[in-house]
């Protein structure tokens, strides 16, 4: 079955800077890569996803960046704020799959004064 | 207007006990998710039906039972409950297809004792 691999597990930056987070993933078969935010005790929300048919996706200061050959996906935040402060997830899937996303294990995002 | 709702939001039992968590969507999705958070964050897919129909079954224990009564509603019962059982329980849901945004609910906090 897919397998994802998330790096770091904790990043700690300071207001203003960027964060990159990255991905890997097992199943070439994958087409589907959406990143989650969820902040302490909410529901995970997602922030920005992007097909394989693409090579990178942004919305404001959000960007993801997907590499097919090598198979990772990476999730670039810009002019970083306290309220980017949370947990992301990456996550993936495929067709035929039920719609069924295999989680990163998550990366904790604190974003410093 | 919560497009996922989840009663109830923390359910605290004893080992052995059995209950259940209710989650309904507004969305008009077909399809429909139970989640599982553990203590470390990681989050993993436990159940999936459309329309209904159980589509994914991820190697859940049997005292684990979800069922669908109609597309908006799908419940998940645990019988003889255990304490590795504590955790954060997500529903979610989605249109059916490989490449849609799901949507969480607020979770349960199930904590056995």
């Amino acid at each position: 079955g897919e397998n994802v691999e998330q790096h770091p597990s904790t990043l700690s930056v300071q207001e203003g800077d960027s964060a990159v987070i990255k991905c890997t993933y097992s199943d070439s078969a994958s087409n589907y890569f959406p990143w989650y935010k969820q902040e302490l005790g909410k529901r995970p929300q997602l922030i920005i996803d992007i097909r394989s048919n693409v090579g990178e996706k942004k919305d404001q200061r959000i960007a993801v960046t997907l590499n097919k050959t090598a198979k990772h996906f990476s999730l670039h935040i810009t002019e970083t704020q306290p309220e980017d402060s949370a947990v992301y997830f990456c996550a993936a899937s495929k067709p035929g799959g039920g719609n069924k996303l295999t989680f990163g294990t998550g990366t904790q995002l604190k974003v410093e004064l | 207007d919560t497009a996922v709702s989840q009663t109830p939001k923390y359910l605290v039992t004893q080992m052995g006990n059995d209950k259940s968590i209710k989650c309904e969507q507004n969305l008009g999705h077909d399809t429909m998710y139970w989640y599982k958070q553990d203590s470390k964050k990681f989050l993993k897919i436990m159940f999936s039906y459309n329309n209904k129909e159980l589509i994914i079954n991820e190697t859940v224990p049997n005292r684990f039972s979800p069922k669908s009564p109609d597309k908006a509603h799908l419940n998940l019962h645990i019988n003889s409950l255990e304490l590795g059982d504590s955790a954060v329980y997500f529903c979610a849901s989605s249109q059916a297809g490989s490449s849609y945004e799901q949507y969480f609910g607020p979770g349960t906090r199930l904590t056995v004792t």
